[in-house]
């Protein structure tokens, strides 16, 4: 299997508080990226880095931040968490861009009372 | 921007029946194409994708799919379904021509749950 893991699997939080979700590699992969999946909208892209320190802004970025301060791990922040930020948050890594595609992790489900 | 649809949230089919998985894209030029599968409580796994070598394109557990470009779709097909397929599968797009700024980013289909029955 390829070497990403995603931490805890499983989180209850109350509203307005601070949550950090890691998501650590050892494939050494360049490219990493925060996923949520919500039934009937697929995955949508929270944010990407393409490298350690380079991070960017996806689809559905408010209310999270990232950060990448070395090469194996992602960490996404729930800066105050609310319902609607309940979901099942994905990591995925990717060696290159174009026709590389994504390996995922396992996911965490996150639930925001 | 890159968008795909999948027709169809539900499919249910019968054990040893066809499976026929809808994907369309929208881009202006043939993007980088492919299919995932996700059982219950796991990440995605790749099934197969496109890359521009071959129009028909095979993937793991006997699923195939063919690019037209003429009717900007990718589906995904089985000839005979397994109890096992029971999934959720999903249809991902990225921009072959943006080259490095792209990221490597892929858009994602809102899925399309298969259910098999005996």
């Amino acid at each position: 299997d390829a070497g990403i893991t995603q931490s805890p699997r499983h989180k209850v939080t109350e509203t307005g508080t601070p949550v950090t979700l890691r998501c650590h590699q050892t494939e050494n992969h360049r490219y990493m990226y925060w996923y949520r999946q919500d039934p009937g909208h697929g995955l949508r892209l929270i944010h990407y880095s393409y490298g350690v320190k380079d991070t960017d802004k996806g689809e559905v970025s408010d209310g999270y931040s990232v950060s990448r301060s070395k090469t194996e791990d992602f960490l996404l922040t729930l800066e105050s968490a609310t319902s609607s930020q309940t979901s099942v948050y994905f990591c995925a890594i990717s060696e290159g861009t174009g026709d590389y595609g994504y390996t995922f992790g396992s996911g965490t489900r996150l639930t925001v009372v | 921007a890159q968008s795909v649809t999948q027709l169809g949230s539900h499919v249910s089919v019968s054990e040893g029946a066809l499976v026929l998985l809808r994907c369309n894209y929208s881009s202006s030029v043939p993007p980088y194409l492919f299919w995932y599968v996700q059982y219950p409580n796991q990440g995605l796994q790749l099934l197969l994708k496109y890359t521009s070598a071959a129009t028909l394109v095979k993937g793991i557990n006997g699923f195939e799919a063919e690019f037209k470009k003429s009717e900007t779709s990718f589906h995904l097909t089985k000839p005979s379904a397994h109890m096992s397929d029971a999934a959720e599968y999903f249809c991902a797009v990225s921009d072959p021509w943006a080259g490095g700024t792209s990221y490597g980013k892929l858009t994602f289909g809102q899925g399309t749950i298969l259910t098999v029955h005996p």
